[in-house]
């Protein structure tokens, strides 16, 4: 089926450790985002990008990277876990509304 | 700063009953407003609205746009358990870029049988 593939669905790190977020579509959607959803709060947006080698940050990108080198894939790097980004994480690609990955849930402890 | 305010955070409601979902948001540049149903994973799409008074209707949902207001309703009749989820409303301030969408909090709402 057609659409956000992400991976892993859950993770534990330790503080400090290193770890990227897999995000694969095959809608050939140009926009693709990373987003956190912590309680209360809804879906806050890290990092997006608008094409293959194109990206920018977003409402909270600090702590995260990201790059696009195909129109496919987007993959989001932790270089060093904090307690903080204990969340669940959700890649997404641009359409008609966005279709979202089915999320990875973290904790950092 | 744009925002987007979902009323109520909660709702518990027993089957048969109608629900109404609230959203209100400043924005800057407004382009469409976008609903969301979250279940156990990823949110998926409901509706998009664009233009003040044309009703969107999925079933049992609709829902409404008010750009003088400034504020949107979603509307579910005659709820099952299986409309038990957390609804999310989300403003594009930049029609088809996403890029600065912003969500609100989510109403949960839980239908008991």
């Amino acid at each position: 089926n057609a659409g956000v593939t992400q991976t892993p669905k859950f993770q534990v790190l330790k503080t400090g450790q290193s770890m990227t977020l897999q995000c694969a579509q095959d809608m050939n959607h140009e926009y693709m985002s990373w987003y956190r959803q912590d309680p209360g709060m809804g879906l806050r947006l890290i990092h997006y990008s608008v094409g293959a080698g194109i990206t920018d940050q977003g409402e909270v990108p600090n702590g995260y990277n990201v790059s696009r080198s195909t129109t496919e894939d987007f993959p989001l790097r932790l270089l060093s876990a904090a307690p903080s980004q204990t969340s669940v994480y959700f890649c997404a690609s641009y359409g008609y509304g966005y279709t979202f990955g089915s999320g990875t849930r973290l904790t950092v402890v | 700063e744009d925002k987007v305010v979902q009323s109520p955070l909660s709702l518990v409601v027993h089957e048969g009953d109608t629900v109404t979902l609230n959203c209100s948001y400043e924005v800057t540049n407004f382009r469409s407003l976008l609903w969301y149903k979250q279940e156990k994973k990823a949110p998926t799409f409901l509706f998009m609205l664009t233009s003040s008074g044309i009703e969107k209707k999925s079933g049992r949902l609709s829902s409404i746009l008010d750009k003088k207001e400034l504020f949107s309703i979603l509307n579910i009749t005659a709820t099952q358990t299986g409309d038990s989820a957390i609804y999310l409303c989300a403003v594009d301030p930049r029609f088809g870029l996403g890029n600065d969408m912003r969500f609100g909090a989510g109403t949960r709402l839980t239908v008991k049988p």
